[in-house]
């Protein structure tokens, strides 16, 4: 079974620059979840998709990111204008779901190192 | 509110026991998991409980006290490969986690 995938893998862009970041999680899974990962610290949810509607995105930061997942499979996150604070690893991650209420192991993608300068 | 403590670093050498404590405050607490993560890597599952008490999965076992909001996750026979960091994190309804700021333990010869 093909695992979280995450684009790109690296990115480095200067302040004030935009940025968009791509995951399409496991096969079946309705559940998708954005975190951001400072160094040193644990991953901070940013949003999390059911199916393609928000369930939760009371931790973005909604003046500068935005996320969408239009047909409830793949998603974008976006940063626009990058600040030299939202330097971290942006995971993506998914989990079957398979009823309402359950609570399934969320799977990780190997993330995305973003670099602002 | 959610608050999450557990130490940011431990030391052991190999073929030693370590035992990661985590202490949480979390309304709507349905249970517990820990994730290993390696340094450049995803965060990948180790454990979930949700009943009080003790799971064993080879070497590694995770513990919970749903009254005492405790856990730990103990390590046996540890390896060179175990270093890595131990994140905690309780979770609520809707399967939301909250992530501790995890324990980075290393494993010395």
């Amino acid at each position: 079974e093909a695992g979280v995938a995450q684009s790109p893998r690296y990115k480095i862009i200067e302040k004030r620059q935009s940025v968009a970041f791509w995951c399409n999680p496991i096969s079946g899974h309705a559940t998708l979840y954005w975190y951001q990962q400072i160094l040193g610290q644990g991953p901070k949810l940013l949003i999390q998709f059911q199916n393609n509607g928000v369930v939760d995105d009371s931790q973005l930061p909604k003046d500068r990111f935005s996320a969408e997942r239009l047909k409830g499979v793949d998603s974008t996150l976006k940063i626009q204008p990058a600040k030299l604070e939202d330097s971290a690893v942006y995971l993506c991650a998914s989990s079957l779901d398979r009823t309402s209420g359950s609570t399934d192991t969320q799977y990780f993608g190997p993330g995305t190192r973003l670099t602002v300068l | 509110g959610q608050n999450i403590d557990q130490p940011t670093e431990m030391t052991a050498t190999e073929g030693a026991i370590v035992q990661i404590n985590c202490t949480y405050q979390t309304s709507g607490f349905n249970g517990l998991f820990w994730y290993q993560q390696h340094a450049g890597e995803a965060p990948t599952f180790l454990s979930y409980n949700v009943l009080d008490g003790l799971e064993e999965k080879g070497r590694f076992s995770s513990f919970l006290s749903r009254s005492k909001g405790y856990s730990y996750l103990l390590l046996k026979e540890l390896q060179m490969k175990d270093s890595a960091s131990y994140l905690c994190a309780p979770s609520k309804a809707g399967n939301m986690l909250t992530f501790g700021g995890g324990t980075r333990l290393m494993v010395k010869p």
